[in-house]
């Protein structure tokens, strides 16, 4: 089946090292998203590849980056991870920009120790 | 001022309740809305879209009030596996992207 796969599900990391989540998928879209969720708050838009060009959002911090290489694969980097930064990532994907048509992934759950 | 708020609850009810949950937004460009779904721990998935007119799929409506910027879900006939957290989501042509409230908490209980 056509889907969003993220791995790893879990992902614990230690302060300060830096991490990698990853986002691959079979639909073929246009735009890849990274969203950051926190305990009890809404999924937070971190950046978005509309094919190869990234769009950062101004609030998201500079230790976050991100890599498209592919069509296929997304990939979430932080440089150094701090405790504050434990969340749920969230990776979607879209056809084009635009209200609907959004696909996402099953989430990693970054704990930072 | 958050772009859409909701209020986090929770609601806990007992099965086969009636239970509304609303969402205000506050960019009045706003053109698209939904309600997702997100289980514990898992991703959001959308419930339904909300239309100007209001619209039903099954036990749940939604409404939108565009003059008040307001959007509502009714889930009537509340089922054990209604239990959830359901976020109100809105969209802008002019910021491209979906905007998340931070969801409402739904426990339904026998």
């Amino acid at each position: 089946d056509a889907m969003v796969i993220q791995n790893p599900r879990y992902q614990v990391t230690q302060f300060g090292k830096p991490v990698t989540l990853s986002c691959s998928q079979t639909l073929n879209h246009n735009v890849m998203y990274w969203y950051q969720q926190k305990s009890s708050q809404a999924p937070k838009l971190l950046f978005h590849y509309y094919d190869k060009d990234f769009n950062n959002e101004a609030d998201t911090p500079d230790n976050f980056q991100s890599r498209r290489p592919n069509t296929s694969f997304c990939f979430l980097d932080i440089r150094s991870p701090g405790l504050g930064d434990a969340a749920m990532y969230l990776c979607a994907t879209s056809r084009d920009i635009g209200p609907g048509g959004y696909t996402f992934g099953s989430g990693t759950r970054l704990t930072v120790v | 001022r958050k772009e859409v708020e909701q209020d986090p609850g929770p609601f806990n009810v007992p099965e086969g309740a009636t239970v509304a949950f609303n969402c205000t937004y506050s960019n009045s460009a706003s053109q698209s809305f939904f309600w997702y779904r997100q289980d514990c721990r898992k991703e959001p998935k959308l419930l339904m879209s909300v239309y100007s007119s209001g619209n039903e799929d099954g036990r749940f409506t939604a409404q939108l009030n565009r003059a008040s910027q307001y959007i509502s879900l009714l889930i009537r006939d509340s089922k054990l596996s209604d239990s959830a957290t359901y976020l109100c989501v809105v969209f802008s042509s002019n910021t491209g992207k979906l905007i998340f409230g931070q969801g409402t908490t739904l426990q339904v209980k026998p």
